[in-house]
């Protein structure tokens, strides 16, 4: 089983919509965890960090639920700019390992 | 510009044939990591560095080596490549050596091994 499981997708979404999809990880003992932003093969970039009583960014939200053991990324009022492939990342540890997600696919459609 | 930069962004090899690819920050970064990204499988972490001369295997360390004699410099080396290191390969450098640091990636060294 994989250390870090995110639905594939792709999610389709209507400009202006909602959309929520989480990330799912195997180690409780996992410390952090960050939502990253990937488009079509190029740099992840840092999108945000989840916060234990979960936070929010503009139109996105973050949750992290420990007693189920897993994240949520929610994007509000979907921009065609947002569409990319969004990573889950966790740390086990505070040395250095990061554990990362296979990603999953947003499309925003006009 | 800060930044992280990585060489060559595309790279067509034969199996056998070492090869190097380089990577640099200008951050004064403490923490560097390379990871390799293949399809469905996402990025999985290859090497990582807390510091100058210290580092440390990720999940997926088998054929790859590095190297961190300057704190800027965090090069990737393949002695033997065979066709299944074909892969999308990044850089990474972060401040610090805490890992909940964010992140800041090179632009991606495309690698194919024939």
């Amino acid at each position: 089983r994989k250390e870090v499981e995110q639905d594939p997708g792709p999610f389709n979404v209507p400009e202006g919509a909602t959309v929520a999809f989480n990330c799912t990880y195997s180690n409780s003992a996992s410390q952090s965890f960050f939502w990253y932003r990937q488009d079509c093969r190029k740099e992840p970039k840092l999108l945000m960090s989840v916060y234990s009583s979960g936070n929010e960014d503009g139109r996105f939200t973050a949750q992290l639920n420990r007693a189920s053991q897993y994240i949520s990324l929610l994007i509000r009022d979907s921009k065609l700019s947002d569409s990319a492939t969004y990573l889950c990342v966790v740390t086990t540890d505070s040395w250095g390992k990061l554990q990362f997600g296979a990603g999953t696919q947003v499309v925003v459609t006009p | 510009e800060a930044q992280v930069t990585q060489n060559p962004r595309y790279l067509i090899t034969v199996t056998g044939k070492k090869l190097t690819v380089t990577c640099s920050q200008n951050m004064n970064h403490e923490y560097m990591s390379w990871y390799r990204q293949d399809p469905g499988l996402g990025l999985r972490q290859i090497y990582y560095s807390m510091n100058v001369e210290v580092t440390d295997k990720g999940d997926v360390p088998e054929g790859y080596k590095v190297s961190r004699k300057e704190k800027r410099n965090f090069p990737l080396i393949l002695e033997s490549p065979s066709p299944n290191q074909t892969s999308l390969y990044f850089c990474a450098s972060s401040p610090a050596v805490r890992s909940y640091n964010e992140q800041f990636f090179g632009p991606g060294t495309r690698l194919t091994v024939l």
